[in-house]
């Protein structure tokens, strides 16, 4: 699976839209792009997925670029509940492949 | 609450004792995971399950024994563990392992916190 580069930190204003990158240029076409999110001392938890398309959900939505060597996440409205670690992972659909989480990146949202 | 139960929330034992960790899902899922994430450092895989059958074992130390006798319910046992051994332990399960159907991918639970002294 491909490997993906996010920034460590990253703050946001409540309220506002909080965008997070995340690059992954060495990812093959079957290999899809999931966020998942980690509230402190929680399990992980989904938030989106896609492969080429941008997708929305009640979450977030999730922009992937044409050449689709980087994405983003974007909370459109970012609430102190949001705050968290953002792991953006790149993963083929097929047998035996795992979900392999990289250090993400810590989002605080301020009041 | 996921789906994905784990218990008990927290753990504190001592390296002579002997517990384990449970796992339970509901979802109708056929693989089950163990993680492991200590602090500051990204999740490990420990053990994956398909169908009750261990398909993965990441070089884990035999003093984590991972146990599952049916689809829904994951254990890992464990014996004289070392102090490095704290983390925070998650389950996860999911529909398959990784073809077409599990495209939400895993569910986890919310982990037991294990303190080793």
């Amino acid at each position: 699976d491909a490997k993906t580069t996010q920034p460590p930190s990253m703050d946001c204003a409540e309220g506002r839209a909080a965008n997070l990158p995340c690059n992954h240029s060495t990812i093959s076409g079957n290999e899809y792009v999931y966020w998942y999110r980690q509230i402190h001392s929680q399990g992980p938890q989904y938030i989106i997925h896609g492969l080429k398309n941008n997708e929305t959900n009640e979450m977030a939505s999730l922009i992937i670029t044409e050449d689709r060597k980087s994405s983003t996440l974007i909370l459109p409205h970012a609430t102190l509940r949001d705050t968290a670690v953002y792991y953006c992972i790149v993963r083929r659909e097929t047998s035996g492949s795992r979900l392999t989480f990289g250090e993400g990146t810590q989002l605080t949202v301020n009041p | 609450e996921t789906g994905v139960t784990q218990t008990p929330r927290h753990l504190v034992m001592g390296m002579t004792n002997k517990k384990s960790l449970k796992c339970e899902q509901h979802l109708g899922h056929n693989a089950m995971y163990w993680y492991k994430q200590s602090a500051k450092k990204p999740l490990e895989l420990m053990f994956v399950y398909s169908l009750e059958e261990r398909v993965e074992n990441n070089s884990v130390p035999s003093r984590f024994s991972p146990e599952c006798p049916n689809s829904s319910h994951l254990f890992l046992h464990l014996h004289t563990l070392q102090p490095e051994d704290s983390a925070l332990y998650l389950c996860a399960s999911s529909q398959d392992l990784g073809r077409q159907g599990s495209l939400r991918g895993y569910t986890f639970g919310s982990g037991t916190r294990l303190t080793v002294v």
